[in-house]
């Protein structure tokens, strides 16, 4: 089965620093890999996606992520962060090979420090 | 906001009581995906539908079930309820199985 290895439960960045998010899958076969954002007592939300093509995928609110097939990574990257960035983020991987499964992992909860 | 819609928000109900969550997915969306979010196990997959088939199933117990209807709508059915239920359950949907998801707000569960 696939799956989605997220490196640091707990970021701390101060504001206005750069931030990388680490994400690690199991499979280079054919996989679709998201980011998504998840605020205080909401619901997620997509970050950015990447499908085919480009291996730097740009988001919103200005994260980007780069697939690195040989490395099997998908990190998110934020070049100047501000305190409403403060959030749960995850990172997940579906593909042909998944069964039709999402697989998420255990999420990385960034905090900015003003 | 995504589109897709849950209720109740929240439900506050006591252990061995049965309850029902509903979702609406997003016009169009014909996958609709179920996951359960607590502290200390994160956010698991339960179950997924297509078109009113199971399509995938996860971590679901058995005293959990679900479906979607032909409007496309989908339950999830939680029984025998138990304190470690406790938690907030989400609702995605996505045009098809591979596609990204589009999540709900999400219903908060509390058995007492």
């Amino acid at each position: 089965a696939q799956s989605v290895t997220q490196l640091d439960s707990q970021v701390p960045v101060f504001e206005e620093a750069p931030v990388e998010l680490r994400c690690n899958y199991s499979s280079s076969v054919s996989v679709y890999l998201f980011w998504y954002v998840q605020y205080p007592n909401q619901g997620l939300q997509l970050l950015l996606k990447y499908l085919s093509g480009s291996t730097l995928v740009k988001g919103i609110n200005g994260f980007e992520a780069e697939f690195n097939k040989s490395q099997t990574s998908f990190h998110l990257r934020k070049p100047s962060v501000h305190i409403s960035d403060t959030a749960e983020y995850f990172c997940a991987v579906s593909g042909p090979r998944t069964g039709n499964q999402f697989y998420f992992g255990t999420g990385t909860s960034l905090t900015v420090i003003p | 906001d995504s589109g897709v819609t849950q209720t109740p928000k929240h439900l506050i109900t006591a252990t061995g009581q049965r309850v029902t969550l509903r979702c609406s997915p997003r016009s169009g969306d014909l996958s609709v995906y179920w996951y359960q979010q607590s502290l200390d196990q994160g956010l698991q997959f339960l179950i997924q539908y297509y078109n009113g088939e199971e399509r995938a199933k996860g971590n679901i117990l058995e005293r959990f079930s679900a479906q979607q209807f032909p409007d496309l709508h989908s339950e999830l059915n939680l029984s025998s309820l138990e304190l470690g239920d406790s938690a907030l359950y989400f609702c995605a949907s996505s045009v098809a199985g591979l596609s990204e998801q589009y999540f709900g707000p999400g219903t908060r569960l509390t058995v007492t």
